[in-house]
Order: C-alpha cells, then sequence, then structure tokens
C-alpha cells in the first residue's frame, strides 16, 4: 500500500533562516503525485506546492520549494527566509492510485510536521 | 480563499443524532473529496464524487453516506454518531476525475464535536 512518511513531528526555525520538512513515500506506481499543505492553528488546509512524478525539474512557488528525489522517494518541502506566519503544521500528501479502479484523486496523508518559527 | 465552501463551521451535537454537512466546490470543479481529521486517525480519505457518481471510498463507516447533486454540491450525511465521529470534516474539489491535477483545494472544514 502506498504510504507517505513525515519523521519530524516538530521543527523550530529562527525568523528569516530557511527550514526543510523531510517527506518520504512509498509506491510502486510509476506516476503519482505529491502534495505539500499548510495547516494553520485555524484549522484551514492551504495549498502550497505541487510535484508531478515526471516533472524533471523541482517544483517552485514563491519561497516554497519542493527537494524532489525520485531514485530516494523524498519530497522534502524548502521554506526560505521564514516568517513568523510560516508557523504552523504541514502536511505531505500523495494522490493515490488503486489497481483496477476508477480514477481518482483522493490523497493519502502524513502525519504532519509542527513548525514553529522564532523571532 | 480556496474558493470551496463549507457549512457550518462548527457543529455541536449528542451522541446518536444525524447531521448533514455541506460542500460546495469550486465553480467548474466537478470532483468533491471529503475527509476527516482526528487527533488519533490523522487525515483521511471518506469518499469522492465526480460529476455525481461515486468514484472511490476509503474508511467510510457504514453510519456515513454522502451523495452529489446535479448542482455539484455535495453533502456528507453522519448518522447514530459516537463520541469517536468528532473531528475536523473537509471537503476538497478538483476540475477532473483523478490523475490529472495539480492541485486540489480544501474547503474551511466543518468541526464537529459529539458530546
Amino acid at each position: 500500500a502506498q504510504k507517505i512518511t513525515q519523521t519530524q513531528p516538530g521543527m523550530f526555525v529562527q525568523e528569516k533562516e530557511a527550514v526543510t520538512l523531510d517527506c518520504t513515500y512509498d509506491t510502486s506506481d510509476q506516476s503519482y503525485g505529491l502534495f505539500w499543505y499548510k495547516q494553520p492553528s485555524s484549522g484551514e488546509m492551504i495549498f502550497l506546492i505541487y510535484q508531478g512524478s515526471y516533472d524533471e525539474q523541482n517544483a517552485t512557488e514563491g519561497r516554497y520549494s519542493l527537494n524532489f528525489q525520485k531514485a530516494r522517494k523524498s519530497a522534502n518541502l524548502v521554506i526560505s527566509a521564514s516568517q513568523l506566519g510560516d508557523s504552523a503544521m504541514y502536511f505531505c500528501a500523495m494522490r493515490e492510485r488503486e489497481l483496477g479502479s476508477s480514477n481518482t484523486g483522493k490523497l493519502i496523508f502524513g502525519q504532519g510536521t509542527t513548525l514553529q518559527v522564532k523571532p | 480563499d480556496s474558493g470551496v465552501t463549507q457549512t457550518p463551521k462548527h457543529l455541536i451535537t449528542a451522541t446518536g443524532q444525524r447531521v448533514t454537512l455541506r460542500c460546495s466546490p469550486r465553480s467548474g470543479d466537478l470532483s468533491v473529496y471529503w475527509y476527516q481529521q482526528s487527533l488519533d486517525q490523522g487525515l483521511q480519505f471518506l469518499i469522492h464524487y465526480y460529476n455525481g457518481e461515486e468514484r472511490a471510498k476509503g474508511n467510510i463507516l457504514e453510519r456515513f453516506s454522502a451523495q452529489q447533486f446535479p448542482d455539484l454540491h455535495s453533502e456528507l450525511n453522519l448518522s447514530s454518531l459516537e463520541l469517536g465521529d468528532s473531528a475536523l470534516y473537509f471537503c476538497a474539489s478538483t476540475r477532473s476525475s483523478g490523475g490529472e491535477d495539480n492541485e486540489q483545494f480544501f474547503g474551511p472544514g466543518t468541526r464537529l464535536t459529539v458530546l
């Protein structure tokens, strides 16, 4: 079965510094998608960035970039120049495909990493 | 604002009761996904509808059911509620039926508390 693992329950980073949040995945599919979401204390899930398994370049969106290492099955999120507003829970997710099932874009999620940015 | 709306934002009810959670997808999106976020189970996929048809089912209890209407809004019905059903329920929407989308936008969630 496909699986997402986030091994860092909590992280601290100094304001204005960069931080890397780890995500490893397990799948036998050749085609898959990887997503990162931010969940602040208010509870909403904010989409940050997407990486397709066939994308040759690492995805970037503003201060967010995804360090995609396919052979190692890792998709780490890098946040540059951290801001106080980056303090939140971060989730890595993978679009799962089941053999023989209808096409679906359902996501499976990791356990999340809580990031705290210190002033 | 993701463009996905969910009502109500909060819901407090008693064990044994039945509630309905509502979701309206982003304009133009045909797929609606429901997820449950609880402290012990984390974020789990419940069910996926595409253009009115059920496409995939996850760890959804038999006491739970969902449907997607012709105007594409979706409702998640939870019945015979138990304390363990207390959770944050999200819906998300995408344009296609599955593997083509490079984004999946979530609504603000409905926080259900069962007393």
